[in-house]
């Protein structure tokens, strides 16, 4: 089955205590994107992929990083996560740039 | 800045009923545009694209205004499964970015 699998589903964890959220596409997609989306404020963007070590700033990168060492997997790293950081995360994939996305199922962060 | 305007809503309307929703977008440089259907705390998902004839799918209808630079969605016979909120997508492909830009949603309350 075509996916985008993002783990774990749900997070509770403490400031400072670095996290990663996986995110894997089995759908040979050049293109993948981190969302964070909070009440009011809709999707906004972390970071997006075009390609394999092709990565760049989204609306909000701050706090954030990213990898794509791989075509399929492009990982979420919270090196030090703070309060405000606590949010409902997406990861999506795309074939190319006229292309819709594809979301996975999602991560609820809690930084505590 | 690229913008992307919805109405938030909620839009209350009682089951069978006719209920439509306009997007409004800044770029006239826009190449393609879809409408997301996201139900509570899930991950959005691809309702529809829209094209320059428009586009049909059932009881959803979807029409691009180039000249006054917005999308609609038409939905008729409204069925309470058809309660969520709907985001309107628009892909500009301009300035090295992944092109996609979120609206914040519509909320839709399909009614008994």
């Amino acid at each position: 089955e075509a996916q985008v699998t993002q783990n774990p589903r749900y997070l509770i964890t403490v400031t400072g205590k670095k996290l990663t959220v996986t995110c894997s596409q089995n759908m040979n997609h050049e293109y993948m994107s981190w969302y964070r989306q909070d009440p009011g404020l809709g999707l906004r963007q972390i970071y997006y992929s075009m390609n394999v070590e092709v990565t760049d700033k989204g609306d909000v990168p701050e706090g954030y990083k990213v990898s794509r060492k791989e075509k399929r997997n492009f990982p979420l790293i919270l090196e030090s996560p703070s309060p405000n950081q606590t949010s409902l995360y997406f990861c999506a994939s795309k074939k190319g740039a006229r292309s819709d996305y594809t979301f996975g199922s999602g991560t609820r962060l809690t930084v505590v | 800045r690229k913008e992307v305007e919805q109405d938030p809503g909620p839009f209350n309307v009682p089951e069978g009923a006719t209920v439509a929703f306009n997007c409004t977008y800044s770029n006239s440089a826009s190449q393609s545009f879809f409408w997301y259907r996201q139900d509570c705390r899930k991950e959005p998902k691809l309702l529809m694209s829209v094209y320059s004839s428009g586009n049909e799918d059932g009881r959803f209808t979807a029409q691009l205004n180039r000249a006054s630079q917005y999308i609609s969605l038409l939905i008729r016979d409204s069925k309470l499964s058809d309660s969520a909120t709907y985001l309107c997508v628009v892909n500009d492909l301009g300035g090295g970015a992944d092109g996609l830009t979120f609206g914040k949603g519509t909320h839709l309350i399909i009614q008994p």
